[in-house]
């Protein structure tokens, strides 16, 4: 099976770079993907990695270290609107992780 | 617009009625998917179809009756529900499950209150 840990909240100022984190246990490493997730909406693709190291996206970044069984979303340059919750996913079968809700303060 | 469409938008439901969530996916994907999202569970798997037929079953009570007659179409089938039941359902698909690098697109899903 899968299983997955996230941050709950994470709070930052406009302007500020947030780093939110993944751990995760799965029998089968099909990549780790971001998800976010505005209120009353459905969640959206951000990034996917499937080897180690680095990917961008514009301000969007994550990271991967299979070994570790770890990744992270780096939000930079952070925007009102990005103010939503985050989920990380692994597994053929897409399962997520609880979570984090990021809150950018004016 | 994900290509993704559900209805109905919002779903008030007694614990003896029988009713069905409808899912559409208009990108030729081959998989589709039916989360439940509260706030106690986010985004819960519960059920999976590649080329029509069902691949998982997260131990879903069977209140919880999906159908998938085509690759496009995607049904989830309630009835006698608690009101634990209550919750946001979406429903996603994907163009080739099992892939690296594949993306889920979600419907803007159903929210589903049962009295």
């Amino acid at each position: 099976g899968q299983s997955l840990e996230q941050p709950s909240e994470v709070t930052a100022v406009e302007g500020a770079i947030v780093q939110i984190n993944c751990t995760y246990q799965t029998s089968g490493f099909y990549g780790l993907s971001w998800y976010q997730q505005h209120d009353g909406g459905a969640p959206t693709f951000l990034s996917y990695n499937a080897l180690d190291g680095l990917e961008e996206t514009g301000r969007f970044s994550s990271f991967l270290s299979r070994s570790d069984s770890y990744g992270y979303l780096l939000l930079q340059e952070l925007q009102m609107k990005d103010s939503a919750s985050y989920f990380c996913a692994v597994g053929q079968n897409f399962v997520f992780g609880p979570g984090t809700r990021l809150s950018v303060l004016p | 617009e994900t290509g993704v469409t559900q209805t109905p938008r919002h779903l008030v439901m007694g614990m003896t009625n029988k009713k069905s969530l409808k899912c559409e996916q208009h990108l030729g994907h081959n998989a589709m998917y039916w989360y439940k999202q509260s706030a106690k569970k986010p985004l819960e798997l519960m059920f999976v179809y590649n080329f029509k037929e069902q691949t998982e079953n997260n131990s879903v009570p069977s209140r919880f009756s999906p159908e998938c007659p085509n690759s496009s179409h995607l049904f989830l089938h309630l009835h006698t529900l608690q009101p634990e039941d209550s919750a946001l359902y979406l429903c996603a698909s994907s163009r080739d499950p099992g892939q690296l690098s594949e993306k889920l697109f979600f419907g803007s899903g159903t929210q589903l209150s049962v009295l």
